[in-house]
């Protein structure tokens, strides 16, 4: 069975820094590009970055440039999002999501929630 | 601001058929293949179609998928009550160098 587990959510004050986590099983992690895509609390769905499978490759959304970081340990079977200088605007539900190929996510963690507050 | 539209909600009676159209642009729907997820209330989206119509193994056929030039349109047929959701389509943006969804399209049962 394929599980996508995140974790490393929480509250914080602007500014600070949080690592997200997400666990992986099911599927082999070191063949898959992933993907982490957010949800503001009542908003749509947002993209915000990707990896290839060797980490060599690694696209961001612009709003994120130069703050977050997207990595992965394949030997851990993780995928990582390193976030610095947060803001109110970054609070959202984070999802990890495995691309099945040309943007198709065919699997999604529960989300873990990221909320940004003073 | 997502560079893909789609109408805020639609709905129809159990039985009937809706239609969700996601409009785009040449650097987005106009080269690209296009998903589409359904988001049930609480829960993580999920995989209705890839490559424009293709469907996951699990998806009933009354979801179907096509693409015209720059639109996508998502079709559910046979409406059921369990189909109330939230639906987004999603593309590469080659001229953002990153992937975007629609704006989202919440489907009422009446």
């Amino acid at each position: 069975e394929v599980q996508l587990v995140e974790s490393g959510g929480g509250l914080v004050q602007p500014g600070v820094s949080l690592r997200l986590s997400c666990a992986a099983s099911g599927f082999t992690f070191s063949n898959s590009w992933m993907t982490w895509v957010r949800q503001a609390p009542g908003k749509g769905l947002e993209w915000v970055a990707n990896i290839n499978q060797d980490g060599r490759t690694i696209n961001y959304i612009d709003s994120v440039k130069g703050r977050f970081t997207i990595s992965r340990d394949n030997a851990k079977n993780s995928l990582f999002l390193q976030m610095h200088t947060l803001r109110a605007e970054d609070t959202a539900v984070y999802y990890c999501a495995r691309d099945q190929g040309w943007g198709a996510y065919d699997y999604w963690g529960q989300g873990t929630l990221v909320t940004v507050s003073s | 601001q997502s560079v893909l539209t789609q109408p805020p909600s639609v709905s129809a009676a159990p039985g009937q058929k809706v239609t969700i159209s996601c409009s785009g642009s040449s650097s987005n729907i106009g080269n690209n293949y296009v998903s589409w997820y359904q988001q049930l209330p609480g829960t993580a989206p999920k995989l209705l179609i890839f490559n424009n119509n293709k469907r996951p193994s699990g998806i009933p056929d009354r979801f179907s998928g096509s693409k015209s030039g720059t639109s996508a349109t998502l079709d559910i047929t046979a409406l059921q009550t369990g189909d109330e959701a939230d639906y987004y389509c999603e593309a590469n943006d080659n001229s953002l160098t990153a992937y975007v969804f629609g704006t989202g399209t919440k489907v009422t049962v009446l």
